[in-house]
């Protein structure tokens, strides 16, 4: 069984300022990582996902994500935000051995993110 | 670019009564799901579909939850008689192998 602990519930931080939104896992397996953004009244969407290689991924909008094993975490960062980036964002994981059979993903509570001017 | 579409956008309905979200999937995807997230709470999956049968379900997938694929391009999620704590977005997902999934903007529904 996974689980995943978002530990800022909010964030608030001023446009341009760089900011760290932290994600830590559980899992018994080897797990596949995700990030999803929800903006306000919209689905969720695909930031970035983390499934083998570089612990270092890029997602869309200068998003990036470091996967740490031994610290089972896979923090979001992004040096300088926009007003635009204000949105909810959920980590997520997937058991590896089965994203290739339609796994679940089991997520995370989400952290707010609010960019003040 | 494709997109799994949700209708209604929002739903109001009595306690007791049953309810039908619909979803389309992108179309060449194999694998269907549908998760829901009450008000502030995290989003949490309900179920999984394919090849026309259940694949994995939650807990909280109990026997007043029905999931069906009746056409080859819709996908629904009935609801029997509907809780107050039926409340919530109800998601609607869909990937291939091999791929992440893809969500739907929801189905917001008030049961009231």
């Amino acid at each position: 069984a996974q689980s995943v602990t978002q530990l800022d519930s909010q964030v608030p931080v001023f446009e341009e300022a760089p900011v760290e939104l932290r994600c830590n896992y559980s899992s018994s397996v080897s797990v596949y990582l995700f990030w999803y953004v929800q903006y306000p009244n919209q689905g969720l969407q695909l930031l970035l996902k983390y499934l083998s290689g570089s612990t270092l991924v890029k997602g869309i909008n200068g998003f990036e994500a470091e996967f740490n094993k031994s610290q089972t975490s896979f923090h979001l960062r992004k040096p300088s935000v926009h007003i635009s980036d204000t949105a909810e964002y959920f980590c997520a994981v997937s058991g590896s051995h089965l994203y290739n059979q339609g796994g679940k993903l089991i997520f995370g509570q989400g952290t707010e993110l609010s960019v003040k001017p | 670019e494709p997109e799994v579409t949700q209708t209604p956008s929002h739903q109001v309905t009595q306690m007791g009564q049953e309810v039908i979200l619909r979803c389309v999937p992108i179309s060449n995807h194999l694998y269907f799901y549908w998760y829901r997230q009450i008000l502030g709470q995290k989003v949490e999956f309900l179920v999984s579909f394919y090849n026309n049968e259940i694949s994995e379900k939650s807990e909280i997938f109990d026997d007043q939850f029905s999931v069906e694929r009746p056409d080859g391009s819709n996908f629904t999620l009935k609801i029997r008689s509907t809780k107050l704590e039926d409340s919530a977005m109800y998601f609607c997902a869909s990937s291939r192998v091999n791929t992440e999934a893809f969500f739907g903007q929801g189905t917001r529904l008030t049961v009231v």
